[in-house]
């Protein structure tokens, strides 16, 4: 799995757009961009998946630039029930393997 | 609702006392999985299981056991607990090749 750059930590003031950053310059071509987050002590939640293009789902939209070296996830309208990490992934679509979370991005939502 | 269950959600135990973390999914997801969180640390991978009756290691499996005798269930066992397993403690599933993951609401164990 490619590795993936996230910074540590972002803040965002309630009701403007989120947007998170996450680096992936080694991708290869059948590396899919997954975003989870986890809000404290919560089981991860899936959030947006995409290969090349952008993805929009109720939650949130994934930005993947051309080159796919890296991409955004945008909160459109942050709450704050949105503050918790977001992790970024890197892989390949496969039923086999490990699975690794790395240290994320710990995004506060301010009033 | 779709969705996995663990059981329980928080246990306090003594060293050496055998446990079992129960986790149950109802997606009938082929893929199971258990991590651990700590501190500092991160979310690790302890065991995964691809379908039933097979398993293997992710990168922390000392002092833990799993199976998967049947598709909803994948318990996690220790059998010799330490107070270094004192942990927070996730159960997921997923369906075929996707990464999609469903989570468990976490199991909070702490080994005196």
């Amino acid at each position: 799995d490619a590795k993936t750059t996230q910074p540590p930590s972002m803040d965002c003031a309630e009701g403007r757009a989120a947007n998170l950053p996450c680096n992936h310059s080694t991708i290869s071509g059948n590396e899919y961009v997954y975003w989870y987050r986890q809000i404290h002590s919560q089981g991860p939640q899936y959030i947006i998946h995409g290969l090349k293009n952008n993805e929009t789902n109720e939650m949130a939209s994934l930005i993947i630039t051309e080159d796919r070296k890296s991409s955004t996830l945008i909160l459109p309208h942050a709450t704050l029930r949105d503050t918790a990490v977001y992790y970024c992934i890197v892989r390949v679509n496969t039923n086999a393997g490990k699975s690794t979370f790395g240290d994320g991005t710990t995004l506060t939502v301010k009033p | 609702e779709a969705q996995v269950t663990q059981n329980p959600r928080y246990l306090i135990t003594v060293t050496g006392k055998k446990l079992t973390v129960t986790c149950s999914q109802n997606m009938n997801h082929e893929y199971m999985s258990w991590y651990r969180q700590d501190p500092g640390l991160g979310l690790r991978q302890i065991y995964y299981s691809m379908n039933v009756e097979v398993t293997d290691k992710g990168d922390v499996p000392e002092g833990y056991k799993v199976s998967r005798k049947e598709k909803r269930n994948f318990p996690l066992i220790l059998e010799s607990p330490s107070p270094n397993q004192t942990s927070l403690y996730f159960c997921a599933s997923r369906f075929g090749q996707s990464y999609e993951q469903y989570f468990g609401p976490g199991t909070r164990l702490t080994v005196t």
